[in-house]
């Protein structure tokens, strides 16, 4: 099984700042990484997949790289509604895996 | 728009079963993959299983795996997740989550990224 390690578990940032959120995996997956935005009470939404693609009606400010095993989620500048937690995901082998998540919280 | 709508989750007694649905409309159900993902109360996200868009092939999380039966009609646009010798661990909110899929050289694959999600189902193992 991959296994998939976000840091840091915690962010603490203020509205207008960039967020670096990593995701690190046990093996290569290749491209094959997506992220996933949660916030409270709902259900996760695909933001980026294939590492950096966006999803539809994501906005520019989220962007994603890396391959193999390091991947960066980037917040450009922090919207009020982006303090939530977020989770990486992989496709490249079964079990599917998710990261234990990075809460993005306002500092 | 596309919409999942889970249903049948509730408390059930550890040992019993428990049978969710997931409602899909605003698409053609016939032509995706489906997963079930659950997350235990303040945790993460884990999957649980997956079913092709024809219900031929079908995989499961090792925690589940010979408890948990994952369906489809794609008749009636519903996802289903049989759930039976249930544990107290099993205690999650479950969400359904669709697929997309591709050909390669007249061989399907899915892409296997959950988009969209239900709003989830909450199940509670308890006694």
């Amino acid at each position: 099984e991959i296994v998939l390690t976000q840091s840091p578990a915690t962010l603490s940032l203020s509205p207008g700042e960039r967020a670096t959120l990593s995701c690190r995996a046990s093996q290569s997956v290749s491209s094959f990484l997506a992220w996933y935005q949660q916030k409270p009470g709902q259900a996760p939404r695909l933001l980026i997949y294939d590492a950096s693609n966006r999803a539809t009606g994501i906005p520019a400010r989220f962007s994603g790289s890396g391959s193999g095993a390091d991947f960066t989620l980037t917040i450009s500048s922090l919207e009020p509604e982006d303090f939530a937690v977020y989770y990486c995901q992989q496709r490249s082998n079964w079990p599917l895996t998710f990261g234990g998540g990075t809460k993005v919280e306002i500092k | 728009q596309v919409q999942l709508v889970e249903s049948g989750g509730g408390v059930v007694q550890p040992g019993r079963s428990l049978t969710l649905s997931c409602a899909a409309s605003g698409f053609t159900f016939s032509s995706y993959g489906m997963h079930w993902v659950r997350q235990a109360p303040g945790k993460g996200l884990e999957w649980v299983a997956v079913i092709w868009y024809d219900g031929n092939r079908k995989y499961y999380a090792d925690s589940v795996k010979g408890r948990f039966t994952i369906s489809r009609d794609n008749s009636k646009n519903t996802l289903y997740l049989q759930m039976n010798s249930l544990r107290a661990e099993d205690t999650a909110a479950y969400y359904c989550a669709r697929s997309s899929g591709y050909y390669v050289s007249g061989t399907y694959y899915m892409d296997n990224w959950f988009d969209p999600w239900g709003q989830g189902t909450l199940v509670t193992v308890s006694s």
